[in-house]
């Protein structure tokens, strides 16, 4: 059992580039997250998605988008990236949303992503 | 939308000591708060969780209490360990999932 699988794991991009990062779960959740992890500011949510063909913004979703053409798919899109968007990213996922039921939220190993 | 603060930002105690860390919340609506452990290089993962309609809870060397009154909570680790060494999140939700800025506990041999 996998669980939830973030590819690429490194990645240096040039400012202005775009990029795709893929998140993929094999759990049948229906809420999927993706956060981004700073020094000494946690982790922010980005965007996220209630289920297939839905997404809601988070807390910081400028410079990104998002898209859940399938269930256990959910991309995060960079498309002109800035060195503002340096940051170690994570997806996550559940089965409920974490208040109602109070359902585990699974966490991939991240991706580390360099803008210069 | 929910805020939560975490304190301290970084914890060193001695291995058989217990560690501390507490967190405050903003939204009163909130009613799932779990803390997670993330080792270096790897993803957050959940260690122990509590629901509003529970003031504590514990499973082995670990524990998390909760006032909703005063609107905060805090996990208590015992008897700790050098592999408890990590960095230590909490976090409070309603409808999504709002986390402190962390702990990184360090615990000397």
């Amino acid at each position: 059992n996998a669980g939830v699988t973030q590819t690429p794991k490194f990645r240096v991009l040039k400012t202005g580039q775009s990029m795709t990062l893929l998140c993929a779960q094999d759990m049948n959740h229906e809420y999927m997250y993706w956060y981004r992890q700073d020094p000494g500011m946690g982790l922010r949510l980005i965007h996220y998605s209630v289920g297939e063909g839905t997404t809601a913004k988070g807390e910081v979703p400028d410079g990104y988008n998002v898209s859940r053409l399938k269930k256990q798919n959910f991309l995060l899109g960079l498309e002109s990236a800035a060195p503002s968007q340096t940051s170690v990213y994570f997806c996550a996922s559940t089965d409920g949303t974490g208040g109602i039921g109070g359902n585990t939220i699974y966490f991939g190993e991240g991706s580390w992503l360099t803008v210069v | 939308g929910e805020n939560v603060e975490q304190h301290p930002s970084t914890l060193s105690v001695q291995e058989g000591d217990s560690a501390v860390i507490k967190c405050t919340y903003s939204d009163s609506a909130s009613n799932y708060f779990p803390w997670y452990k993330q080792e270096l290089g790897k993803g957050p993962q959940l260690i122990i969780d509590i629901r509003s309609n529970v003031g504590e809870k514990k499973d082995q060397r670990i524990a998390v209490t909760l006032n909703k009154t005063a609107k905060h909570f805090s996990l208590h680790i015992t008897e700790t360990q050098p592999e408890d060494s990590a960095v230590y999140f909490c976090a409070a939700s309603f409808n999504d999932m709002r986390f402190g800025a962390g702990t990184r506990l360090t615990v000397k041999p």
